[in-house]
Order: C-alpha cells, then sequence, then structure tokens
C-alpha cells in the first residue's frame, strides 16, 4: 500500500534553514509528482509547491518563492522540502502528498512534521 | 492566489445533509473541473474525499458527492455520520501549475 513517511519535528532559530524528507513505498516513486502544503496552529491549509519526481520540475507558491526548495532523490525514493531565512510565521505542520492525476494536490498524504521556530 | 471562500463552520444531526460551499473565481474554480476535498480530524493528515470535482477515491463511502456551478463549488455529506465530524478543505487547480486551497470548514455533529 502507499505509504509517505515524514521526517521528526524540528526546533529552529529565526533565520535558520530547514529541510524535512518523506520517504515514499508501495508505488513506482517517478510516477506521481510530490506537492507541499503547511499549517500554521489553529489555521487552515497552505499549499506550498509541487516538484516531479520524474523531471525535477517545480513550482511554488509565489509567496515562499526564493526560500523554498522541493527536490526529490529517486534512489532513495524521497523527497524534500527545504526552508530557508525562517520566521516565526513559519512555524507550523508541513505535509508533504503524492498528487493524484491529472491535478489533484494529494490522492495520499504523509504524517506531517511540525517546525519550530523560536528564539 | 487568494484562498477559496468556505463558510467556517456548518452542523447537522446524525442522519441528515450537509453542503459545505467552496467559492473561488473564474480564474481557479470556474475554470477548472479539478476541484477536490478532504477531510482532516484534529490532529490528523488531510485525506482525499473527493477529487475532479465529482470523483471518489477508492474506500470513500457514496455519502460524500461533489459538484460544481460556475464559481462555486460544493460538497454534500449525507446520512451524517459522527465519524464525519472534522475540518474539510477544499482546493482546486488555479493555472500556470499553482493549487489553492480553500479556508476550512468544520462540520459539527450535533
Amino acid at each position: 500500500q502507499v505509504q509517505l513517511v515524514q521526517s521528526g519535528a524540528e526546533v529552529k532559530k529565526p533565520g535558520a534553514s530547514v529541510k524535512i524528507s518523506c520517504k515514499a513505498s508501495g508505488y513506482s516513486f517517478t510516477s506521481h509528482a510530490f506537492s507541499w502544503a503547511r499549517q500554521a496552529p489553529g489555521q487552515g491549509l497552505e499549499w506550498m509547491g509541487w516538484v516531479s519526481a520524474y523531471t525535477g520540475d517545480t513550482n511554488y507558491a509565489q509567496n515562499l518563492q526564493g526560500r523554498v526548495t522541493l527536490t526529490t532523490d529517486a534512489s532513495t525514493s524521497t523527497a524534500y522540502m527545504e526552508l530557508r531565512s525562517l520566521r516565526s510565521d513559519d512555524t507550523a505542520v508541513y505535509y508533504c502528498s503524492r498528487m493524484g492525476m491529472p491535478a489533484t494536490i494529494g490522492d495520499y498524504w504523509g504524517q506531517g512534521t511540525l517546525v519550530t521556530v523560536s528564539s | 492566489q487568494s484562498a477559496l471562500t468556505q463558510p467556517r463552520s456548518v452542523s447537522g444531526s446524525p442522519g441528515q445533509a450537509v453542503t459545505i460551499s467552496c467559492t473561488g473565481t473564474s480564474s481557479d474554480v470556474g475554470k477548472f473541473d479539478y476541484v477536490s476535498w478532504y477531510q482532516q480530524p484534529p490532529g490528523r493528515a488531510p485525506k482525499l474525499m473527493i477529487y475532479d470535482v465529482s470523483k471518489r477515491p477508492s474506500g470513500v463511502p457514496d455519502r460524500f458527492s461533489g459538484s460544481k456551478s460556475g464559481n462555486t463549488a460544493s460538497l454534500t455529506i449525507s446520512g451524517l455520520q459522527a465519524d464525519d465530524e472534522a475540518d474539510y478543505y477544499c482546493s482546486s487547480y488555479a493555472g500556470s501549475y499553482t493549487y489553492v486551497f480553500g479556508t476550512g470548514t468544520k462540520v459539527t455533529v450535533l
């Protein structure tokens, strides 16, 4: 069965970077793209961007352009999300998802990773 | 890209039907038939309930149905059950390989 397992919670200081992993199993890794979303405490979901696991093509939400990088590693069936220049309002649970065809953000989701940004 | 607009909350008694609206624009919901709905219980990850406006993934009960008219999509839950209580989010493809979520709706079973 399809599973997405994310790395554990992180605590970072303002200005630092964080890199979260999302290990996929149960399907052909390069057959689906990955999307990332985040959810601040008590708030709604915010789409961050997507990355093709086949070509490496990416597209990012405008408000995160320049601070976020999405990548994949087919040799380990893992997707990554790196966010730089962290601010307190980046504190959130970050989710990876496998994109459904042709244009669904997530037909399967990871369990989420809490990133806390605090001095 | 602004979030799609959903009511903050809807409620119903067991067995009743509730409908959640998701209003976007002619650039997202109104332009593409790529609206999805997600169920998110407290403290859990989202789960896909409807995709491509009205299609149900395998395993999702047929009590859940989706539709769209103009710039507004809707999710209807028929025969409301206690374990339907959760937050529900819509999302839409918005062109140029971008996506947008709705503001979220809390469903309460009375």
